[in-house]
């Protein structure tokens, strides 16, 4: 199947600084991909709907200014969660696919000190 | 309520046991259905795709209930290995989006 791979893998930071993570599909090309996070004991929860050369879509609830979206190219997707707080510690997990499957990153551990 | 609902479960059956999980959707307009695997710390794995006629793979089978609106799982013989955490997926209205059940817990015991 499709591999999609995700950078970095853990990363912890301090409050207030800013974190991006990485999504590229490594075997196709994605105009569309997804991101998600995912609290301990939770399903994953939709944040954003990234498109490749415009701006993304974001769910309801979600800051746009505080998770920055870029798609930038057919095959990398980023996510900065800008001046992170504890509360933003998650799993973070990216996606990309069309609507019979969907291909998922390994996800990113993010923990705010 | 929920778009997609499961029972959260845990489920603890012994080796070998047949264990079944159910799942309803409340969007009509879906029109994907999946059932995903996920481990503990692990991104979900697609376990296999959910159609009208029911659908086999080895061990597993998937069924679907349009008129009901509900999605079943059924696992036999049951392994060791196939503790985790079981996600019920339907897609959205646009059939790209997924909309995800909180999963049910499975331990398979020796």
């Amino acid at each position: 199947g499709a591999v999609v791979s995700q950078h970095p893998s853990w990363v912890i930071c301090k409050s207030g600084t800013s974190v991006k993570i990485e999504c590229r599909s490594l075997d196709f090309q994605a105009t569309t991909m997804f991101w998600y996070r995912q609290f301990p004991k939770q399903s994953l929860m939709l944040m954003a709907t990234s498109n490749e050369g415009s701006k993304a879509t974001y769910e309801q609830g979600v800051e746009k200014d505080k998770f920055l979206i870029n798609h930038a190219s057919l095959t990398l997707s980023t996510l900065t969660v800008t001046s992170a707080h504890p509360e933003d510690s998650s799993f973070y997990i990216c996606s990309a696919g069309g609507a019979y499957e969907q291909y998922f990153g390994p996800g990113t551990r993010l923990t705010v000190t | 309520r929920k778009e997609v609902e499961q029972d959260p479960g845990p489920f603890n059956v012994p080796e070998g046991a047949t264990v079944a999980f159910n799942c309803t959707y409340s969007n009509s307009a879906s029109q994907s259905f999946f059932w995903y695997r996920q481990d503990c710390r692990k991104e979900p794995k697609l376990l296999m795709s959910v159609y009208s006629s029911g659908n086999e793979d080895g061990r597993f089978t998937a069924q679907l209930n349009r008129a009901s609106q509900y999605i079943s799982l059924l696992i036999r013989d049951s392994k060791l290995s196939d503790s985790a955490t079981y996600l019920c997926v339907a897609s959205g209205g646009n059939n790209r989006k997924l909309i995800w059940g909180l999963g049910t817990s499975l331990a398979v015991n020796p």
